[in-house]
């Protein structure tokens, strides 16, 4: 069975500084690993997604995540914080047998500080 | 585009009633529509998994006469909870993968806040 841990339920970092979510899996196959932000009464919105290839993957607004398979991480990063990124951010695993189902972490919401 | 909306965006209801929620892809044909429900401060749980004219398929340990879900179609899913109570309080959200795309990529709806009374 895979899972999703996300540490740090709450994280909070000033405008302008680095932005560092972290997210540990564990999957008994290489998995597709997947980060996805939910702004207020919105759905959530894919960031990015890492399936084979390149182990850093960028995604929108600024953001890159780097899968890192021996420590069973996937930690979301960005160098400079803006308040628009305040947000509840999911880490999300699913297997790649062609799986379309994700199991996802309990999220981490991000607050900027002016 | 690969917008996905949910009708009613809250709703709260009497004990023993049935609440119907809509889940609709506006702008893509959806080839699968996902059932998530999530507590507060916990992880989204994924309950079925339905194809558009096929029965859904349940997760272990959801009720599938409880949460009845129905796929008319290429572009809208429902998920009825019958005869509601307290316990069935959460917010559900629904996400769809769209035809012609590969399918590791899901747009989730905004979800439905359900508050049984």
């Amino acid at each position: 069975a895979q899972s999703v841990t996300q540490l740090g339920s709450h994280v909070s970092v000033s405008e302008g500084a680095l932005v560092l979510l972290r997210c540990n899996y564990s999957s008994s196959v290489p998995p597709y690993l997947f980060w996805y932000v939910q702004y207020p009464n919105q759905g959530l919105q894919l960031l990015l997604k890492y399936t084979t290839g390149a182990t850093l993957v960028k995604g929108i607004n600024g953001f890159e995540a780097e899968f890192k398979k021996s420590e069973t991480s996937f930690h979301l990063t960005k160098p400079s914080a803006h308040m628009s990124d305040a947000a509840e951010y999911f880490c999300a695993v699913s297997d790649d047998f062609g799986n379309e189902k994700l199991t996802f972490g309990t999220g981490t919401r991000l607050t900027i500080i002016p | 585009g690969a917008v996905v909306s949910q009708h009613p965006s809250w709703v709260i209801c009497k004990s023993g009633t049935s609440v119907k929620i809509e889940c609709r892809s506006l702008d893509f044909q959806a080839t699968t529509m996902f059932w998530y429900r999530q507590f507060p401060k916990q992880s989204l749980m994924l309950m079925a998994t339905s194809n558009e004219g096929s029965k859904a398929t349940y997760e272990q340990g959801v009720e599938k006469d409880k949460f009845l879900i129905n796929h008319a179609s290429l572009t809208l899913s429902t998920l009825t909870v019958t005869s509601a109570h307290p316990e069935d309080s959460s917010f559900y959200i629904c996400s769809a993968t769209r035809l012609g795309e590969g399918t590791d990529t899901q747009y989730f709806g905004p979800g439905t806040r359900l508050t049984v009374l």
